[in-house]
């Protein structure tokens, strides 16, 4: 599986986008896109996953890259309660086992 | 749907103890996976099951370790001796697909080994 780059931590006001970067440039054409975050003392929740088209759900936005090299996890209006450690694992479809790595750690500010 | 359930929350034991650890799937889930977390580390996958089954065992850190499966509504997770460096969060996760859409994490149970 491709590994993946994130810068350590961002901030962002309440109310305002959160993007979130990833870097996978590694990433082949069978491979997946995940996200994940883990709020304090709670277990990982997942996000969203995408391959190569941008998709949307009711919890945030995967922006893929048009040579996948990169992606980009957009929450659109963050909350405090949306402050957390987020995680973008590459996978391919079967057989592959999901690895966390460091993540990035959002913090969202009053 | 009440999500997975791990049991206990928390665990303090003595080194040399016996620890079991234990996990209720979602029901109609076929994977199920434990992982264990510490500040040093980060998430570590341990082994996941499929249908009951453990398919890779690869990330058991040691013999002391030992998960099983008797049915698909209930997973144990067993260290024996503990030892205090397996104080850590463990988490079970199961999942109806591979890697699908997603796994559902347990709330944890944070184990103390004095």
């Amino acid at each position: 599986d491709a590994k993946t780059t994130q810068p350590p931590s961002m901030d962002c006001a309440e109310g305002r986008a959160a993007n979130l970067p990833c870097n996978h440039s590694t990433i082949s054409g069978n491979e997946y896109v995940y996200w994940y975050r883990q709020i304090h003392s709670q277990g990982p929740q997942y996000i969203i996953h995408g391959l190569k088209n941008n998709e949307t759900n009711e919890m945030a936005s995967l922006i893929i890259t048009e040579d996948r090299k990169s992606s980009t996890l957009i929450l659109p209006h963050a909350t405090l309660r949306d402050t957390a450690v987020y995680y973008c694992i590459v996978i391919t479809g079967a057989n592959s086992k999901l690895t966390f790595g460091k993540g990035i750690t959002l913090s969202v500010r009053p | 749907d009440a999500g997975v359930i791990q049991s206990p929350r928390h665990e303090v034991t003595e080194m040399g103890q016996e620890v079991t650890l234990r996990c209720k799937p979602i029901s109609g889930h076929d994977y199920l996976f434990w992982y264990r977390q510490t500040m040093m580390r980060g998430l570590e996958l341990l082994i996941y099951f499929n249908n009951n089954v453990p398919i890779d065992d690869s990330g058991m850190p040691e013999d002391r370790f030992s998960a099983k499966m008797p049915n698909a509504s209930f997973s144990t997770l067993k260290i024996q001796p503990s030892e205090p460096r397996d104080s850590a969060v463990y988490f079970c996760a199961s999942s109806p697909h591979f890697p699908g859409q997603g796994y559902t994490f347990g709330s944890g149970t944070r184990l103390t080994v004095v």
